[in-house]
């Protein structure tokens, strides 16, 4: 069982106030690390997907960097917005299979 | 922007009965997913499917769980007789005109109710 472990669960923050939370998975056969915005109601959003290690992915105030010897991911937001509010799941990808772990997500509340 | 479909977006069954959701990926995508999540708890991985055929599946998709691509469009998961743990958001996804491994895109979702 492949388990890829997210932290906090939970976070509020300012109005922009940065922020950052991780994402930990298997360092072994590594293939790919996704990372997903998942507001209320609507469809998971693909932000990024990481293959290398040492990856760095950026999009708009959102960054992400990727450690696959260690096996963790970070995500960032810069200056937190209150539509930045959503669950942020990262989903890991081992090499030689197409089958996607999630893990449960971090929920972001961005107090305006 | 293009994007992926499901319907319907919400589903009552009784126990024992076959329910079929429907989803409609992104046009030039050559890959196929199922998710779900029951409530409460993560999103799981159920099958995969490329060119025609299921190309993985999970310990969840067993025999009363069946994946079909029927005319080109639609990409269909039926489940033959529904059990009260299958209520769920079932999640459709499609991906890479190259690569599986590529970004995939998520529908917005089918939640089912097993009564």
């Amino acid at each position: 069982i492949l388990n890829v472990e997210q932290s906090p669960q939970s976070l509020h923050v300012q109005e922009g106030d940065s922020t950052n939370f991780t994402c930990s998975f298997p360092s072994s056969n590594f293939y790919a690390l996704h990372w997903y915005r998942w507001e209320t109601a609507k469809s998971p959003e693909a932000l990024f997907v990481m293959t290398l290690n040492g990856d760095e992915k950026k999009k708009g105030r959102i960054s992400a960097t990727l450690n696959t010897k260690e096996g963790y991911s970070y995500l960032y937001i810069k200056g937190s917005q209150p539509e930045d509010s959503a669950t942020y799941l990262c989903a890991f990808t081992m090499g030689g299979y197409q089958k996607v772990t999630f893990g449960t997500g971090t929920k972001l509340q961005v107090i305006p | 922007e293009p994007e992926v479909t499901q319907t319907p977006s919400h589903q009552v069954t009784q126990m024992g009965q076959e329910v079929i959701l429907r989803c409609v990926p992104i046009s030039n995508h050559l890959y196929f997913y199922w998710y779900r999540q029951i409530l409460g708890q993560k999103v799981e991985f159920l099958v995969s499917f490329y060119n025609n055929e299921i190309s993985e599946k999970s310990e969840i998709f067993d025999d009363q769980f069946s994946v079909e691509r029927p005319d080109g469009s639609n990409f269909t998961l039926k489940i033959r007789s529904t059990k009260l743990e299958d209520s769920a958001m079932y999640f459709c996804a499609s991906s890479g005109v190259h690569e599986w491994e590529e970004t995939q895109y998520f529908g917005p979702g089918t939640r089912l109710l097993v009564l």
